[in-house]
């Protein structure tokens, strides 16, 4: 079946660091791939999605890139900022079996101090 | 603009219970959602509505039932709370297919 793997969190990093946060996937189609925010006491937003091997997605200084080879979909942002802390989920959805759902990560909190 | 409103934000229920959940969204989107997220556990699908008329079942169906009552609300309903019920519950919706743009804030319950 499908799953996501993320890593765990938190992430603490101060105000300007480079920020990476590790997502690896299993599918057995072709998924696209997605990266959701959630801010404290919010519902999750839809941050960046690709679609395609090698496509990259970003949004807000934020960017990740399809590898397929490394099944991987790894977010990255040159500079965070204090307001950029919340939980980041990574996930996929396979059309290729038909299944009317994304399959999430278990999530990364993402904390930077000023 | 309010996107996705859910209510209420939080409740507590006995086993056994029933509620229903209220979620509207005032995007004109076709699609709808209800999620559950629990503690160290990604978000899982529980129905999903591709248009006013039609749902289907997702990944954790049980116990639930749902009504897609006109293209803005999409309500979920318990009919028996149990513990394993207990969840933060979140509806949201997309213009298409099956992948949701717009969460709500969540709605916190917990059953005893």
């Amino acid at each position: 079946g499908n799953s996501v793997t993320q890593m765990e969190g938190p992430v603490t990093l101060s105000e300007e660091a480079f920020l990476t946060i590790n997502c690896t996937y299993t599918a057995t189609g072709y998924p696209s791939l997605f990266w959701y925010v959630q801010y404290p006491g919010e519902g999750l937003q839809l941050l960046l999605k690709a679609t395609k091997a090698d496509d990259k997605g970003s949004n807000k200084g934020f960017e990740a890139t399809y590898r397929k080879e490394t099944t991987s979909f790894h977010l990255e942002k040159g500079s965070v900022q204090v307001s950029d802390s919340a939980v980041y989920f990574c996930a996929l959805s396979d059309q290729g079996t038909g299944r009317r759902a994304l399959t999430f990560g278990s999530g990364t909190r993402l904390q930077v101090q000023p | 603009n309010a996107g996705v409103t859910q209510t209420p934000k939080f409740q507590v229920l006995k086993t056994g219970q029933s509620m229903t959940l209220q979620c509207a969204q005032d995007m004109n989107h076709n699609s709808m959602y209800w999620y559950r997220q629990d503690p160290g556990m990604g978000l899982r699908l529980i129905y999903y509505s591709a248009s006013e008329g039609t749902t289907d079942k997702g990944e954790v169906p049980n116990g639930y039932n749902v009504s897609r009552l006109n293209k803005r609300e999409f309500s979920l309903r318990l009919e028996s709370a149990a513990p394993s019920q207990t969840s933060v519950y979140f509806c949201a919706s997309s213009e298409g297919g099956f992948q949701p743009q717009h969460f709500g804030d969540g709605t916190r319950l917990s059953i005893l």
